[in-house]
Order: structure tokens, then sequence, then C-alpha cells
């Protein structure tokens, strides 16, 4: 079976510029997960979808907004990026919400110039 | 808020030894707990996930403890071996169970 895939593995922006990321959950899976990663530091939280719905949000600014779509698949959004916004962009899912292991993708590296 | 925090930030280990990863977090109430490994630049390998009723998981050489009243885990690895070496990380799910939150991780180097 295949993993958690996202897309695109690298991507170079510069400030102020919009980016989309998009990740493809497991079959089976209903819930996709988002997480930021800077250099040095564990995954920050961003959002939570189940069943096309926001479930969960982490401390992020409105810049950042997520979707996910009848097939499971999600999409991450940031706006006016900054420079600080340079991380690996970790997608997650698992079968339901809750206390199954979340499975993770090999994940984003967005780089803000 | 909850914290967690991993103990040592790096170990380095002959290969064959048997050793020790920890990991704190500030409150019990949590949902579960997950290891996971990541290696330089990917994404996260889960490696074992205990639920907060449980004490205990293994899975070959690992075996993972939670004691969730004094907001403590260990990961245990058997033999380490130099395809051990990575980055270890911990995290806890909150008890909505909507978000992991994560400590900074235990780099490990194992040499041959």
């Amino acid at each position: 079976d295949a993993g958690v895939t996202q897309s695109p593995t690298h991507l170079i922006k510069t400030r102020g510029q919009h980016v989309t990321l998009r990740c493809s959950p497991i079959s089976g899976h209903k819930s996709v997960s988002w997480y930021q990663q800077v250099l040095g530091q564990g995954p920050q939280f961003i959002f939570q979808y189940y069943e096309k719905e926001e479930r969960g949000r982490g401390n992020f600014p409105d810049r950042f907004s997520a979707r996910q779509f009848p097939n499971y698949s999600s999409e991450l959004n940031v706006n006016a990026l900054l420079l600080g916004d340079s991380a690996l962009y970790l997608c997650a899912s698992s079968v339901n919400r809750g206390g199954d292991t979340q499975y993770f993708g090999p994940g984003t590296r967005l780089t803000v110039l | 808020k909850q914290e967690v925090t991993q103990i040592p930030a790096a170990l380095s280990v002959p290969e064959g030894e048997n050793l020790v990863l920890n990991c704190s977090f500030t409150d019990s109430a949590i949902y579960n707990l997950q290891w996971f490994r990541q290696d330089p630049g990917k994404g996260l390998t889960s490696l074992l996930l205990i639920q907060s009723s449980q004490r205990e998981q293994t899975s070959g050489r690992l075996n993972a403890s939670l004691d969730k009243s004094s907001g403590r885990s260990t990961l245990y690895i058997a033999a380490s071996q130099p395809g051990d070496s990575a980055t270890y990380l911990c995290a806890v799910l909150n008890q909505a169970g909507t978000a992991l939150i994560f400590g900074k991780g235990t780099t490990l180097s194992v040499s041959s």
C-alpha cells in the first residue's frame, strides 16, 4: 500500500507570495493533520481535518488555511509568506481522529527568500 | 499548556550497546503517546504508540514505557546498530485527540 504522499517535494518562494501544499492520505484514512517543523525543533501542529471538517487548529496566524476534499486529500495554503515560514511541512493521516497511529508523509521543504 | 522535553538532546554510543531515551510531559491528561524516528531531511516513521491506559509497548528491539502519573516515558533500544542512527521524537496526543505535541528530539549516533 502507498503511504502518505505530499507534493511538491521542494519549493522556493519569495516574501509576500502565496503557496499551496498538497497531501494524499493512506487509502481508507479519513483524518489528515498538518505540522510545521523548523530546523532543530519538533513538529508544531497546524490543523487537523476529519471527514472534511476542521477539528483542530494550532497557534498559527490566519495566513494559514487548509481544506479537505471528498476523497480525503488535503491542501494547506499560506498567504503573504514571511521568511519565518521557511520549514518542512509535514502531513499525517490516520484512520479516524483521536487515538489511532498517525502516519507521516515525507514532507514539503519550503524556502522563503 | 502541555510541554514535552526530551533528554539527552544528543547521544553517541558504540554498536551493540543498550540505551534509554527519556521523554517527560507536563500535563498528564493525554490521549496517548507516540515515539517516532526521523532521518535527516525526511518525514517521521512511527515506532510505537502507547495508549494512556497502557504501561508499555514492544516492537522488536524497541520497548517503550509510559508512567502517566509522573509524566514520563522511556524508549529502550536493545543491541543498538549503526542503522539506528537518527533523531527520535516523543509526542503526546492531547485529550481532544486533535494535536500531537512534540519534544525537540534526541539525536542518536551509533558507531560501528
